[in-house]
């Protein structure tokens, strides 16, 4: 069964400070990997997608399937990136559910 | 564009009651897909419908049950609700073809069983 690890609950760093939102997974097939953000008092929404390889809001995501990893990584923390991240699991190239991690609420501060 | 709206935004009900979910995907979008968001447990996968029909379901009793009408839109139904029922409920759609694992989600319901 897939399973998706957020080994934190919270993480807080200065602005301006490096972030790294970890997430590990476990999938025998071949996994399409997701970040879902919720920013306070919005609908969740996808932040990023690992098939499309993209930079969004500063924010970069690499696939490690050596590791089954997939962290979220910005050189640069702002205040507006405080959020509450989910990373997610799904399968390859065809419509499936979403398995999510438990979250990592990520706090910037001045 | 309208995105996935989800109604009622809250309901209260008691043990033993039923509740009814609705859900309208984003216009084009073919798939919808049910979460359930309690506290401390994270986002649990629900149901999955496309065209009609149910295609998965997770973990869930059979009194949690739902539906996809012609016009693609979902009702989800819970049936002699539990004090743990409590939760957000969500509602997300795709659309079909390649693009289908992206999903969009809706502001969810929030059911309070009391």
């Amino acid at each position: 069964a897939q399973r998706v690890t957020q080994p934190e609950k919270l993480l807080s760093v200065f602005k301006g400070a490096p972030v790294e939102l970890k997430c590990n997974y476990s999938y025998s097939g071949s996994p399409e990997l997701f970040w879902y953000v919720q920013y306070s008092r919005q609908r969740l929404q996808l932040l990023l997608r690992h098939i499309s390889r993209e930079s969004i809001k500063g924010f970069t995501a690499d696939l490690n399937k050596g590791e089954t990893s997939f962290h979220l990584k910005k050189p640069f923390a702002q205040e507006e990136d405080s959020a509450m991240y989910y990373c997610a699991l799904s399968f390859t190239g065809t419509a499936s559910k979403l398995t999510f991690g438990t979250g990592t609420r990520l706090q910037v501060t001045l | 564009e309208a995105g996935v709206t989800q109604s009622p935004t809250h309901l209260i009900k008691t043990r033993g009651q039923q509740a009814t979910l609705r859900c309208s995907p984003i216009s084009g979008h073919t798939s919808v897909y049910w979460y359930q968001q309690a506290l401390g447990l994270g986002l649990q996968f629900l149901l999955w419908y496309d065209e009609g029909e149910e295609r998965n379901r997770g973990n869930f009793p059979p009194r949690f049950s739902g539906r996809q009408f012609p016009n693609y839109s979902s009702e989800l139904n819970v049936n002699a609700l539990e004090l743990e029922d409590s939760a957000l409920y969500l509602c997300a759609s795709s659309l079909p073809g390649e693009s289908k694992n992206i999903q969009y989600f809706g502001a969810g319901t929030r059911l309070s069983v009391l």
